[in-house]
């Protein structure tokens, strides 16, 4: 079963908009990575922050981490139509990655 | 670019039949991962082994599912006997850690979509 919650489970928005997906984990973590999947496709990784870390940028993206709540959101900015994927967050612990329920985003022209 | 091969990346078969997914992880990674990717269940974690030794694969049905890694390029997930609730898409990732706590990022398969009727 899944360890760990993401909100929304979908988003629609209008290119040039601002999108925003938040994870919930469960366990201790070393880090917590964010994973993005087109239809039909394997996972892709996009990011990761350590759990000591609060904030991290990579070109669009932004994450944040709260440790002391347990959750990370994932910011993408300026979204685009070819941002149209389902993004996961992914608790580590160890070796070990365990993945969210996902967020459906779909990005309209 | 590395990648992970996986096959067959489709198969049907009927009930009862046994199925073996072969995957080749990236040269060089230690971890390997074996993903169910369901509607209804998400991403379920059914095994993953690190320098070709299982660490957990308590997410198996135990009697019908194995996994093994009979070497360092070759991961295979087996169902015997199959059944129709093993419709999925079987997902290999491989990553590569270098310490205890190490980040173990990871490479996904395209997938092996499996439909038991």
């Amino acid at each position: 079963s899944q360890q760990g919650e993401e909100d929304p489970q979908a988003l629609s928005i209008q290119e040039g908009e601002n999108a925003t997906m938040n994870c919930s984990y469960k366990t201790s973590i070393n880090n917590l990575q964010w994973y993005r999947q087109n239809s039909g496709r394997g996972l892709v990784h996009l990011i990761l922050i350590r759990s000591n870390e609060r904030e991290k940028h990579s070109g669009r993206l932004r994450v944040t981490l709260d440790t002391s709540k347990k959750s990370s959101s994932l910011l993408i900015t300026a979204s685009r139509a070819a941002d149209t994927a389902s993004y996961f967050c992914a608790e580590t612990s160890g070796s070990r990655l365990t993945f969210g329920e996902g967020t459906q985003l779909t990005v309209n022209p | 670019d590395a990648r992970v091969t996986q096959t067959p990346r489709d198969k049907v078969t009927e009930m009862g039949q046994e199925v073996t997914m072969r995957c080749q992880p990236i040269l060089g990674h230690n971890t390997v991962f074996w993903y169910r990717q369901t509607m209804m269940q998400g991403l379920e974690l059914l095994a993953y082994f690190r320098n070709r030794a299982p660490l957990d694969d308590s997410g198996m049905p135990k009697d019908r599912f194995s996994a093994e890694m009979p070497d360092a390029t070759l991961a295979t997930l087996k169902i015997q006997p199959s059944e129709p609730r093993d419709s999925a898409v079987y997902f290999c990732a491989s990553g590569l850690v270098s310490g205890g706590t190490g980040a173990n990022v990871l490479t996904f398969g395209a997938g092996s979509r499996l439909t038991v009727l």
